[in-house]
């Protein structure tokens, strides 16, 4: 069945890179998402990859997928106060952005002084 | 341009009560997506409207429903609250929902708390 995985929790130093991992199961899966959400807050979409790319880079973000393994990361360089926030992975096997949408459990990124 | 709004913030019903809760999608957006959140359950996906129909649906049992208004204003209706019915509901609208690439865009929530 669908799944998405990822770890409960990542806590990093101010100013070093954060990596969040996730795997999942679908291998129809065409887009993955990554999403944050703060605390009282809705989502908000951070960056999405296409099932046919490697990397994805936006500004201090960086997407890999490595879709034999069916993992995906997201790499936030020069962490900071304000990234502190669940971060969700989540896989769609639709065309549209409102297709059914799987969820990770979300991680927790915390950040050290 | 004002976000998505969500109706009421919190909401404390008993168990057996119905529930019916609003989302105000952003002008112009005419998908409107629910998502209940649980911390046994995470995020899941229950439904999707679009031009007043229901496009897209989970694994939710029939006590859940929802609607969507020409104005594309969205409720949803949760029946015969069950105590594992307390959650965060989100809502999220998008312009179409048919590109993936397109962002949704999520409200604040709505805190259900069955007693």
């Amino acid at each position: 069945g669908e799944d998405v995985e990822q770890s409960l929790f990542l806590s990093v130093r101010e100013g070093d890179s954060s990596v969040i991992n996730c795997t999942y199961t679908d291998s129809s899966s065409t887009y993955l998402y990554w999403y944050k959400q703060e605390p009282g807050a809705g989502l908000q979409l951070l960056t999405y990859i296409f099932s046919n790319m490697d990397m994805k880079q936006d500004q201090r973000l960086t997407v890999l997928l490595n879709k034999k393994d069916k993992h995906l990361s997201l790499r936030i360089a020069d962490t900071q106060t304000g990234d502190s926030a669940i971060y969700f992975c989540a896989e769609s096997a639709g065309y549209s952005s409102a297709s059914k949408i799987i969820f990770g459990s979300g991680t927790r990124l915390s950040i050290r002084p | 341009k004002a976000g998505v709004t969500q109706t009421p913030r919190y909401l404390i019903k008993t168990r057996g009560q119905q529930v019916t809760l609003s989302c105000s999608p952003i002008s112009g957006h005419r998908s409107v997506s629910w998502y209940q959140q649980t911390p046994g359950q995470g995020l899941q996906f229950l439904f999707e409207y679009f031009s007043e129909t229901q496009r897209n649906k989970g694994n939710f049992p029939g006590r859940f429903s929802g609607r969507q208004f020409s104005n594309s204003r969205s409720e949803m209706n949760v029946s015969t609250l069950e105590l594992g019915d307390s959650a965060l509901y989100l809502c999220a609208s998008s312009l179409e929902g048919r590109r993936a690439e397109e962002t949704q865009y999520f409200g604040p929530g709505t805190r259900l708390l069955v007693l």
